[in-house]
């Protein structure tokens, strides 16, 4: 079973700066088969990309992703304040697994 | 628009069953994949189980495995998830999720979009 490891818990961060947050999966074998999702509290997730690296249609473009293999990374390039979140990445290709997540929280 | 709306959580004690429903609307459901995944209180995401557009194919997170069935009725866009011999470590908001194929038929594996979940507390 894949088990995916997101780094850091939690990372702290003011509007306008860069976040990198970062997903390592136990093994490689579902490589590029990798999405992101933001939750806000008291909402249900909200895809922000796909194929590791493919924007979900109307996320703005300050999102990106990044990565294969085993190690993937979600770029928020400037942070504003509706992006202060719980951020988890998933893989599929075979059965569905989850992160831990990452919260983004306001320095 | 897409949209997903869950019922059928609730309170139940452990051992008893629940069966909870999702009606879905704004596209052809019976194109596409569908899933459920649970959100235990101040906790991450969980698979718990999807099922191909025809029904013909099923999966399920071990833990689950052998209690709950997932099914749907393409006639009535609704998806379904009997959920029997109940634990407290069910205890989660379930969110019934679209699979996030772009092509009918298909399938992707990410989920887009999901409802608004239902809560099933386990417990005596």
């Amino acid at each position: 079973e894949i088990v995916l490891a997101q780094s850091p818990g939690t990372l702290s961060l003011s509007p306008g700066e860069r976040a990198t947050l970062s997903c390592r999966a136990s093994q490689g074998g579902s490589s590029g088969y990798l999405a992101w999702y933001q939750q806000k509290p008291g909402q249900a997730p909200r895809l922000l990309i796909y194929g590791a690296s493919s924007r979900s249609p109307g996320i703005p473009d300050r999102f990106s992703g990044s990565g294969s293999g085993t190690d993937y990374t979600l770029t928020i390039s400037r942070l504003e304040p509706e992006d202060f979140a719980v951020y988890y990445c998933q893989q599929y290709g075979s059965s569905p697994v989850f992160g831990q997540g990452t919260k983004v929280e306001i320095k | 628009e897409v949209q997903l709306v869950e019922s059928g959580g609730g309170l139940v004690q452990p051992g008893r069953s629940l069966r909870l429903s999702c009606a879905a609307s704004g596209f052809t459901f019976d194109d596409y994949a569908m899933h459920w995944v649970r959100q235990a209180p101040g906790k991450g995401l969980e698979w718990v189980s999807g099922i191909s557009w025809d029904g013909g194919r099923v999966g399920y997170v071990d833990s689950v495995k052998g209690r709950f069935t997932i099914s749907r009725d393409n006639a009535k866009n609704s998806l379904y998830l009997q959920m029997n011999s109940l634990r407290p470590e069910d205890t989660a908001l379930y969110y019934c999720v679209k699979d996030g194929a772009e092509e009918a038929g298909s399938e992707a594996g990410w989920f887009d979009p999901w409802g608004q979940g239902t809560l099933v507390t386990v417990s005596s």
